[in-house]
């Protein structure tokens, strides 16, 4: 079954620890994107990427990077500096940029809570 | 700067009516728009998508509408059921941009 898979579904971190956070997927899509939701908001970009090896800043980057070295794969780490990281995070993926109006296909999603 | 409003917070319909969701965006001019439903604890699953221009579009029970001129979008679900209930979020795309920007969600409930 093609789909996007995130690992793990729950992932609990100790203050001034960084964390990754997994996201594959085998749909062959070029983009993949990282949101964050905070409870009653809505979606937040984090990072993109449209090709391997390339990846943009979203709306909300700080504390975070990401690596994009295989078309199927896109990890976030949350670093240390990230202030306020509890969150449910989601990736996401698309056959094109927004640009084109390809819809996007979600993982699970992670949900981080540090303790 | 651009911002999209969906309509209240939480929506509550008895089963069986029309739920009508408005999604309002300013200082826009998407070239699409695209509608997600999210369950609880999971990851938004699209729904439909409406470029600017086309008036209306209809996948089963869901029709979207989309006008330029008011700058909204309106989500309706027919004969509504409780499996339904869930939070819907609107997307409007400007065709040169590289990412989408999702509105906050209107909840919806089916009470039986």
């Amino acid at each position: 079954d093609g789909g996007i898979t995130q690992s793990p579904k729950y992932l609990f971190r100790k203050e001034g620890q960084n964390v990754t956070l997994s996201c594959e997927q085998n749909l062959n899509h070029d983009a993949m994107y990282w949101y964050r939701q905070d409870p009653g908001q809505g979606l937040r970009l984090i990072y993109y990427s449209q090709i391997v090896n390339d990846f943009q800043k979203g709306d909300i980057a700080e504390g975070y990077s990401v690596s994009r070295e295989k078309k199927e794969s896109f990890p976030l780490t949350v670093t240390s500096a990230q202030k306020n990281p509890t969150a449910f995070y989601l990736c996401a993926s698309s056959i094109g940029l927004a640009g084109m109006g390809g819809e996007q296909f979600f993982g699970p999603g992670t949900r981080l809570t540090v303790l | 700067s651009q911002k999209i409003e969906q309509n209240s917070e939480a929506l509550n319909i008895q089963e069986g009516k029309t739920a009508t969701l408005t999604c309002n965006y300013t200082n826009y001019s998407p070239a699409y728009l695209q509608w997600y439903r999210q369950d609880p604890g999971r990851g938004p699953v699209f729904l439909l998508l409406i470029r600017e221009n086309e008036k209306e579009k209809r996948k089963e029970r869901l029709k979207v509408t989309f006008d330029t001129t008011l700058k909204q979008s309106l989500f309706h679900i027919t004969a509504s059921q409780p499996a339904d209930s869930a939070t819907y979020l609107c997307a409007p795309g400007v065709g040169s941009a590289r990412q989408l920007t999702f509105g906050s969600g209107t909840q919806l409930t089916v009470l039986p």
